[in-house]
């Protein structure tokens, strides 16, 4: 089934830790996006890629990097966790990046906990 | 700076209609999307409005006023299964979407 595959489902890890998130998309999409989802707030961007091999920063990119190498594959990385990034973290896709009717898929989610 | 604004619950009666409102002030705009997230799952596209006036797909209607910054969705016949989150986004002038808080739907019986 075509979509987006998002690992792990759920995490728990200790503040300080080194965490990947990983997603990978089998629809041959060019755009990719990194969202974290707060209680009582709207999707927020970290990080998103237009094309393989560029990269660029959401609204609150601090803290986690990501990197694109390839089509399918956006992972994303916090380098040493601290415990306001927990929250639920969503990849998405979609065909094109700078363009209006912009449809994007979201994977299943990832609930990472920061303790 | 970048504003969403829409109601953070609603509830309404299975068969009934509801109107979801959602007013926006972005930087630029591309366009207007709705999004419905059920409870611990993934958002998923609704509808997308680029030009004033109203969209209608199914049970499902949006509409847009540029103009006055603002946009609903229309649900018709409501079943439980519309029980969800509903997210407004415009889309700014760099093609980023601006996303809402999201509207809580409760279907009662």
């Amino acid at each position: 089934i075509a979509g987006i595959t998002q690992a792990p489902t759920s995490q728990i890890l200790a503040a300080g830790r080194r965490m990947t998130l990983r997603c990978t998309q089998d629809m041959r999409h060019n755009a990719m996006y990194w969202y974290r989802q707060d209680l009582g707030l709207g999707l927020r961007l970290i990080h998103y890629s237009n094309t393989a091999g560029t990269t660029g920063k959401g609204e609150v990119p601090d803290g986690y990097s990501v990197s694109r190498a390839n089509t399918d594959d956006f992972p994303l990385t916090l380098a040493s966790a601290v415990p306001s990034q927990t929250s639920v973290y969503f990849c998405a896709s979609s065909a094109e990046g700078d363009y209006g009717a912009n449809v994007l898929t979201f994977g299943a989610g990832s609930r990472l906990t920061v303790l | 700076g970048q504003n969403i604004d829409q109601p953070t619950e609603m509830t309404a009666t299975e068969g009934a209609i509801v109107q979801i409102n959602c007013t926006y002030q972005t930087s630029g705009f591309n366009g207007l999307f709705w999004y419905q997230q059920h409870a611990g799952e993934a958002p998923t596209f609704l509808s997308y409005n680029v030009l004033d006036g109203l969209e209608e797909k199914g049970r499902f209607s949006s509409f847009l006023s540029r103009s006055k910054g603002y946009s609903y969705l229309l649900l018709k016949e409501l079943q439980m299964k519309d029980s969800a989150s509903y997210l407004c986004a415009p889309m700014d002038s760099n093609y980023q979407l601006i996303w809402g808080a999201g509207t809580k739907l409760i279907i009662k019986p």
